[in-house]
């Protein structure tokens, strides 16, 4: 089951905004996002947890439509920094376990 | 403090040879996983650890074995290794459970079977 991401692939202006999304078939617990740049190894962002907590980077923002199942990374102002590729992690139970999306990447060009 | 570190960072194995991956976090985490990242597929789990003594199957599981050697280790050992095993390996590890809590990365063992 694993998680849907939507775009594959996005390029930006510094300075634009964009919105990656995920979604998922079944019921969510949570949903986590990491930011991956070329070679290293990711790092966290954000979760979004069923009912309306979050955890997460202030200067990060993301919202959780559980009737949806569907989650969305917001990135305003982009600056060169945010280039990478993005992965959200869903659970659908209290656990352990998480099932990654196959990635979105984002090319933020001055 | 150093936070998850791995073991080798590259590794060249030829078909049918084996090895073990080497994990361990000084952040006293209960849980520990091992994902494989294979181009366009995201992170998929093999195994992981919700706590010292306890191992669970992911999503991968197939030709890995895995040992929590205590709180701060947990290794990923390849008895046979094929080259469809070729991959970068990802050790992390959180506080319990994971679906609550961040994830922390190491920084990945490339992996190339011939």
């Amino acid at each position: 089951q694993q998680p849907v991401q939507s775009p594959q692939a996005v390029i930006l202006r510094e300075g634009e905004d964009a919105v990656i999304n995920c979604s998922s078939s079944k019921a969510l617990y949570s949903v986590h996002w990491y930011r991956q740049k070329h070679g290293e190894a990711p790092v966290f962002l954000m979760i979004l947890l069923k009912g309306g907590e979050q955890k997460g980077h202030e200067k990060i923002s993301a919202s959780f439509n559980e009737k949806k199942q569907q989650s969305s990374l917001y990135l305003t102002a982009s600056q060169l920094s945010y280039s990478g590729t993005y992965f959200c992690g869903t659970a659908m139970e209290y656990g352990n376990k998480l099932v990654f999306g196959a990635g979105t990447i984002l090319r933020v060009k001055s | 403090n150093a936070g998850v570190t791995q073991t080798p960072k590259f590794q060249v194995l030829k078909t049918g040879q084996s090895m073990t991956l080497q994990c361990a976090q000084d952040m006293n985490h209960n849980s520990m996983y091992w994902y494989r990242q294979d181009p366009g597929m995201g992170l998929r789990l093999i195994y992981y650890s919700a706590s010292e003594g306890t191992t669970d199957k992911g999503e991968v599981p197939n030709g890995y074995n895995v040992s929590r050697l205590n709180k701060r280790e947990f290794s990923l050992r390849l008895e046979s290794a094929a080259p469809s095993q070729t991959s970068v390996y990802f050790c992390a590890s959180s506080d319990s459970p994971g679906a609550r809590n961040e994830q922390f990365f190491g920084p990945g063992t490339r992996l190339t079977v011939l």
